[in-house]
């Protein structure tokens, strides 16, 4: 089984400033990871995914980048935040063929 | 590419029995998910078909046709805490193999 950190829960940031959400994962070792993005009453959109350490594959452009610099520790960062960056932040991680998501974190962007 | 089409909304009655359709597009299936979220939660597992047929799991069923581009989840003897949002995600082993979500249906259970 998995079981996925997302810290924190919620964060309100200025437009302008700097993001890093971490998300770490118990179980499984050499995990595919995710980070999704859902807009308030939305879909989840995919951002990234990463089937190894180091390795990063980005599905949309934007100003949001991730690092894995351990085998089950997912970040994603942003230099500058804009507006359009508000949403429900969701970490997942993948055990055979179903994905499994951690609590998310709820940015708002002001 | 891929796109995923279900309905936006859904009402039901508490008891009865409620199907949600979801139709989709992709290059390269592999399977079929649906995914109970609540709101202001994470979504959480519910359903997988990678087979044409029908799931059960208690209450709740998943149908898959590959050859329509089409599934639906079938919850049965519908209770108040059911009502949530109902995503369908797609599985495609193209590029890595990302599971791509709906918009997802959200459902009401009314007394």
């Amino acid at each position: 089984s998995q079981t996925i950190h997302q810290w924190p829960a919620t964060l309100v940031q200025p437009v302008g400033s700097p993001l890093s959400l971490e998300c770490t994962v118990e179980g499984t070792s050499n995990p595919n990871l995710y980070w999704y993005r859902q807009a308030a009453g939305r879909g989840l959109q995919l951002l990234f995914y990463s089937v190894g350490i180091g390795q990063i594959s980005s599905e949309v452009p934007q100003n949001l980048s991730a690092s894995r610099p351990q085998d089950r520790q997912f970040i994603l960062s942003s230099k500058k935040l804009l507006l359009s960056d508000s949403g429900f932040y969701l970490c997942a991680s993948r055990v055979q063929e179903t994905q499994y998501f951690g609590p998310g974190t709820r940015l708002l962007v002001l | 590419g891929q796109n995923i089409d279900q309905p936006t909304e859904m009402t039901a009655t508490e008891g009865a029995i409620v199907q949600i359709n979801c139709t989709y597009q992709t290059s390269g299936f592999n399977g079929l998910f649906w995914y109970q979220q609540h709101a202001g939660e994470a979504p959480t597992f519910l359903s997988y078909n990678v087979l044409d047929g029908l799931e059960e799991k208690g209450r709740f069923s998943s149908f898959l046709s590959r050859s329509k581009g089409y599934s639906y989840l079938l919850l049965k003897e519908l209770q108040m805490k059911d009502s949530a949002s109902y995503l369908c995600a797609v599985r495609d082993n193209t590029g890595g193999f990302k599971t791509i979500f709906g918009a997802g249906t959200r459902l009401f259970v009314k007394a």
